[in-house]
């Protein structure tokens, strides 16, 4: 069964503090993902890895890094945590190629990060 | 910008057919149509895909305009499982195209 997993399903952290959110997925998955989710917003793409040590911006990447060091680990950093960034952070793979019909993308179950 | 339209909210009763539908009027000729759904507390999970022909499988069915425009996922019998928030998302082109997920249609089943 595929898997993508996240470290923390919950997570709270103070205002200016450095976050690390990780994942991981089983499926020996080139393409990597994150996005964040917020009411009435959908979900809105961060960041994204073709490979590793390969990052492209995704829609939203202000306030955001990410490292790709292994191929089936993908972080998101938060240099300096900010209440705005109080959200739900989902993580997702793919294979490589075009986004096609064999190219299913597997989410994670989330993050929910608040930031006080 | 998703460039795809659907319904903020449907509902449906238990085991009845749902029309769920998506509008991608803009749509090029190698755009394929993807609907996945999510339920509550979990992350996306994919439905269905097409290109041009109607399409089935095991979860759902998806009918495709023949001018590509609009599509139209079918849950021939709904569950009370069911309700999530459907996405209907176009693929862009390019091997390194990217997913780009509207609000999609929060659907409720009642029993």
């Amino acid at each position: 069964d595929v898997k993508v997993t996240q470290s923390s399903r919950y997570l709270v952290k103070r205002t200016g503090e450095k976050v690390f959110l990780e994942c991981v997925q089983d499926m020996d998955h080139e393409n990597m993902f994150w996005y964040r989710q917020d009411p009435g917003l959908g979900l809105r793409l961060i960041y994204f890895s073709y490979d590793v040590k390969m990052k492209e911006k995704g829609d939203i990447p202000e306030g955001y890094s990410v490292s790709r060091e292994k191929k089936e680990r993908f972080s998101l950093i938060l240099e300096s945590a900010s209440t705005n960034q109080t959200s739900m952070y989902l993580c997702a793979s793919r294979p490589t190629g075009a986004v096609s019909p064999d190219n299913e993308q597997y989410f994670g179950p989330g993050t929910r990060l608040t930031v006080t | 910008d998703a460039k795809t339209t659907q319904p903020n909210s449907m509902e449906s009763n238990e085991e009845e057919p749902v029309h769920l539908p998506c509008n991608h009027s803009t749509i090029s000729g190698t755009d394929y149509i993807h609907w996945y759904r999510q339920l509550p507390s979990q992350g996306p999970e994919y439905v269905i895909h097409g290109l041009t022909s109607n399409v089935n499988n095991r979860m759902a069915s998806l009918a495709i305009a023949e001018d590509r425009k609009s599509s139209t996922l079918i849950l021939h019998r709904a569950t009370l499982r069911d309700a999530a928030v459907y996405y209907c998302i176009r693929s862009y082109g390019g091997s390194q195209g990217n997913l780009i997920f509207g609000k999609g249609t929060k659907l409720s089943v009642k029993p």
